[in-house]
């Protein structure tokens, strides 16, 4: 089955650790995506990548970095800089220019 | 940068009653609005999506949606709800990534 996998679902870290959230598609699509949820507050693009080794910041980059080596593979790193870590993060990926994105099963990240 | 504004935090009906959750977003040229559905801890599914052509757009579960240019609008009804709908619904607009309403939360009691 075609989708898009998140791992782990619930994760914990001490404050002060970096920590990276793995994302995973086999759905051939070139673009990725990646989002913080909070409560309230829908949901905010942290990084995109519309091709393998090219990455954009979103609206609220700063704390976290992306790599993009592999077409299927958009890992996210939750650096120590990131002010309050603890969100849902959403991994999503698109096909074509104005297609819907696919989401995955998302990671809760707590920092304790 | 296009923007999505969802009317009401939280909407409660009761089973079998309609329901409309509102959607407005910021004019653009060209547009393209979706509405997407999450149940509690898990990501987001595709509700229904407006791309082109007909402005009233349906889902299989019995949701629809029209699309109003003049309105900037993109609300998301349904003549009869269940139980089952119970869950946070955004509305969202293409853009370099998706702009997203803050959500609605529904919730249909018995």
């Amino acid at each position: 089955d075609g989708g898009i996998t998140q791992s782990p679902k619930y994760l914990f870290r001490k404050e002060g650790q970096n920590v990276t959230l793995s994302c995973e598609q086999n759905l051939n699509h070139d673009a990725m995506y990646w989002y913080r949820q909070d409560p309230g507050q829908g949901l905010r693009l942290i990084y995109y990548s519309q091709i393998v080794n090219d990455f954009q910041k979103g609206d609220i980059a700063e704390g976290y970095s992306v790599s993009r080596e592999k077409k299927e593979s958009f890992p996210l790193t939750v650096t120590s800089a990131q002010k309050n870590p603890t969100a849902f993060y959403l991994c999503a990926s698109k096909r074509g220019t104005n297609n819907e994105q696919f989401f995955g099963p998302g990671t809760r990240l707590t920092v304790l | 940068a296009q923007s999505v504004t969802q009317l009401d935090s939280q909407v409660p009906v009761f089973e079998e009653a309609p329901v409309e959750l509102r959607c407005n977003y910021s004019s653009s040229v060209s547009v393209y609005l979706f509405w997407y559905v999450q149940y509690p801890n898990q990501g987001l599914q595709l509700l229904l999506k407006y791309l082109s052509g007909s402005t009233l757009v349906e889902s299989i579960n019995g949701f629809e949606a029209e699309f109003n240019k003049s309105q900037t609008s993109f609300h998301l009804r349904k003549p009869s709800v269940h139980i089952s709908d119970t869950a946070e619904y955004f509305c969202a607009v293409s853009d370099r990534g998706m702009r997203f309403g803050a959500g609605t939360r529904l919730t249909v009691k018995p």
